[in-house]
């Protein structure tokens, strides 16, 4: 069964530039979290899709975040525009289904190392 | 809001000594999420505990649910070098929002 796909693996940028991560999760997990590990911490929740509807992102800054999961499948992580705090490793993960699985295990990607200058 | 506080946030053992970790939610959680994360890799299911006073075991690793359903606990025997990495809880709260510990750092001396 195949993982977790995120692309790219690492990306530079400098403050004030926009950049956008992908994320195609484990066929037929409905679904689909996004993750922000700075350096020494633990993930933190930025957005969680349940299917193509958002079930929660009360922790994304939406002033500079944004993610879709258009189709149910696939998503995007966006930052417009970057900030310094922004570095960090962006997680993407996805379970079968949060609502109705015993075991809501969330499988992760290997992520997007992230280095804003 | 929902706090997770794990505890210690590093650990150094000899090899073959036991380690535990500790994890503590602000609030009652629907179920709690272990993972590791080796150095440089992502986060891997462990296990995932949902009823009060819960323990299950996994070869050298003991994870237990409070009574409470407030703390949990993360006990490895005798542990190996492969023990080495980052171990994390994830609580679920009443609200469905899933908060990641800091987690703890396990160092092993050979």
């Amino acid at each position: 069964e195949a993982g977790v796909a995120q692309s790219p693996r690492y990306k530079i940028i400098e403050k004030r530039q926009s950049v956008a991560f992908w994320c195609n999760p484990i066929s037929g997990h409905a679904t689909l979290y996004w993750y922000q590990q700075i350096l020494g911490q633990g993930p933190k929740l930025l957005i969680q899709f349940q299917n193509n509807g958002v079930v929660d992102d009360s922790q994304l800054p939406k002033d500079r975040f944004s993610a879709e999961r258009l189709k149910g499948v696939d998503s995007t992580l966006k930052i417009q525009p970057a900030k310094l705090e922004d570095s960090a490793v962006y997680l993407c993960a996805s379970s079968q289904d949060a609502w109705t699985s015993p075991q809501e295990t969330q499988y992760f990607g290997p992520g997007t190392r992230l280095l804003v200058l | 809001g929902q706090q997770v506080m794990q505890i210690p946030q590093y650990q150094h053992v000899q090899e073959g000594e036991d380690f535990t970790t500790y994890c503590n939610s602000s609030t009652t959680l629907s179920n709690i999420q272990w993972y590791k994360q080796r150095p440089g890799g992502h986060p891997v299911f462990l296990i995932q505990l949902v009823k009060s006073g819960e323990v299950k075991k996994q070869k050298r690793l003991t994870f237990q649910f409070g009574e409470a359903k407030k703390n949990s606990s993360l006990h490895i025997t005798a542990t190996q070098t492969t023990d080495v990495g980052t171990y994390f809880c994830a609580g679920r709260g009443r609200d469905d929002k899933i908060i990641f510990g800091k987690g703890t750092r396990l160092h092993i001396l050979p």
